[in-house]
């Protein structure tokens, strides 16, 4: 099936520093989508990527479409405490039921 | 701002039982969904839900999984006889359409543990 590596596994910054996480794949996707998670929470989506090559920014969050569509990268910029939780990318391959494939995850821990 | 409910947000049962989770999506969304996502792992897709049919569905989504939407508001998902490994965070999810990008909005989630 499809799978989607995510590195770094987990990640401990200081607040104000910059973070970089990636995701590659085995296969295609049409729209790569970066989540975040906090404890006991859903998902909630960060930023969507709809063609390869794409770089898109949503406030301190710069996400780029991998050219071959099988990678994205995430950057933080000036990370806070808030910026705490799980980063997931997911991608999408289209086709009838727009289901999503999740990443392994990556573990942002900011310390003040 | 419309969100995804979901009830209850922790249900404990013992192996074997039946349980039912339940989801209402955003009211004009026509596209449902069921994830799972086991205690530290990621969230995996189990099924697709559209106009009163599944779409899709995963290996995970076997004979003991069943969804229905009975009232037209309300998304269930269905274990008839739980098992430990069903333990996990279950998250609904909606979309509005299936033409281009849609966002999916997911539920706070329901944590299952079976004991």
């Amino acid at each position: 099936g499809q799978q989607l590596n995510q590195s770094p596994q987990s990640m401990f910054i200081q607040e104000g520093e910059d973070v970089s996480m990636n995701c590659t794949s085995s296969s295609i996707f049409n729209t790569w989508l970066w989540y975040k998670q906090d404890p006991g929470e859903g998902p909630v989506l960060l930023i969507a990527l709809y063609k390869a090559g794409e770089l898109t920014s949503n406030g301190r969050l710069t996400a780029q479409f991998g050219i071959t569509r099988k990678d994205s990268f995430l950057n933080i910029s000036a990370s806070i405490p808030s910026d705490v939780g799980i980063y997931f990318c997911a991608g999408q391959a289209g086709g009838a039921t727009n289901k999503l494939i999740f990443g392994t995850g990556t573990l942002l821990a900011v310390q003040p | 701002e419309p969100e995804v409910t979901q009830t209850p947000s922790h249900q404990v049962t013992q192996m074997g039982q039946e349980v039912i989770l339940r989801c209402v999506p955003i009211s004009n969304h026509l596209y449902f969904y069921w994830y799972r996502q086991i205690l530290g792992q990621k969230v995996e897709f189990l099924v697709s839900f559209y106009n009163n049919e599944i779409s899709e569905k995963s290996e995970i989504f076997d004979d003991q999984f069943s969804v229905e939407r009975p009232d037209g508001s309300n998304f269930t998902l269905k274990i008839r006889s739980t098992k430990l490994e069903d333990s996990a965070m279950y998250f609904c999810a909606s979309i509005l359409g299936d033409w281009g990008f849609h966002e999916q909005f997911f539920g706070p989630g329901t944590r299952l543990t079976v004991l």
